[in-house]
């Protein structure tokens, strides 16, 4: 079945480093692919997302591409902000057949002043 | 811009009652979504309506059922709860294009602000 592994958390930064969160899929077919976001107390919140390969999903300075062939999807951005903090849960959806969503098991990402 | 509606927003029960969450969807989305998140875990798909009927069943248990209406508001039905449904309860809209239905080209989901049930 389809599956989303995400890179185990929590992660912890100082303001402006670098971040990349690591997510890699099994999926038949050609999945959509999906970074949300849930800060404490919310829901969860569409980042960004990316529906073939190759395709480059970015929003807010976070930048995410789609990679077939290591069927990747790794999360990065070039200088967090405290008010980053938050979950981050990569996921799919099959884009033929089922529009469920398949989420990792989640990031939990926390930026330092 | 109006959003997902989730109600209660917080429900405390005991074991062995019922629950019955609700869930208002965006304005002209016709499809509705169910999801469960645990303590520390990811979402799990529980069912999804579109049009008001079953368009796809999850990891739903026998004692859930859910319903979509005829104004796409929908309704989950817990009933025997146990401690492990203490969970956050998200649902989730989606406005299907064209006629290809759930089945067709992916819809962007938006998720309410969810439900937190406590089973004591």
């Amino acid at each position: 079945g389809n599956s989303v592994t995400q890179m185990e958390g929590p992660v912890t930064l100082s303001e402006e480093a670098f971040l990349t969160i690591n997510c890699t899929y099994t999926a038949t077919g050609y999945p959509s692919l999906f970074w949300y976001v849930q800060y404490p107390g919310e829901g969860l919140q569409l980042l960004l997302k990316a529906t073939k390969a190759d395709d480059k999903g970015s929003n807010k300075g976070f930048e995410a591409t789609y990679r077939k062939e290591t069927t990747s999807f790794h999360l990065e951005k070039g200088s967090v902000q405290v008010s980053d903090s938050a979950v981050y849960f990569c996921a799919l959806s099959a884009y033929q057949g089922a529009q469920k969503l398949v989420f990792g098991q989640g990031t939990r990402l926390t930026i330092n002043p | 811009a109006a959003g997902v509606i989730q109600s209660p927003r917080h429900l405390i029960k005991e074991k062995r009652e019922t629950a019955t969450l609700k869930c208002y969807p965006i304005p002209r989305h016709d499809t509705v979504y169910w999801y469960q998140q645990g303590p520390g875990q990811d979402p799990q798909f529980l069912i999804s309506f579109y049009e008001k009927m079953q368009s796809d069943k999850g990891s739903i248990p026998d004692r859930f059922s859910a319903q979509q209406f005829s104004d796409y508001h929908s309704e989950l039905n817990m009933s025997s709860l146990e401690l492990g449904d203490s969970a956050l309860y998200f649902c989730a809209s989606s406005q299907t294009s064209g006629t290809s239905g759930p089945k067709g080209s992916y819809n962007e989901q938006f998720f309410g602000p969810g439900t937190r049930l406590t089973v004591l």
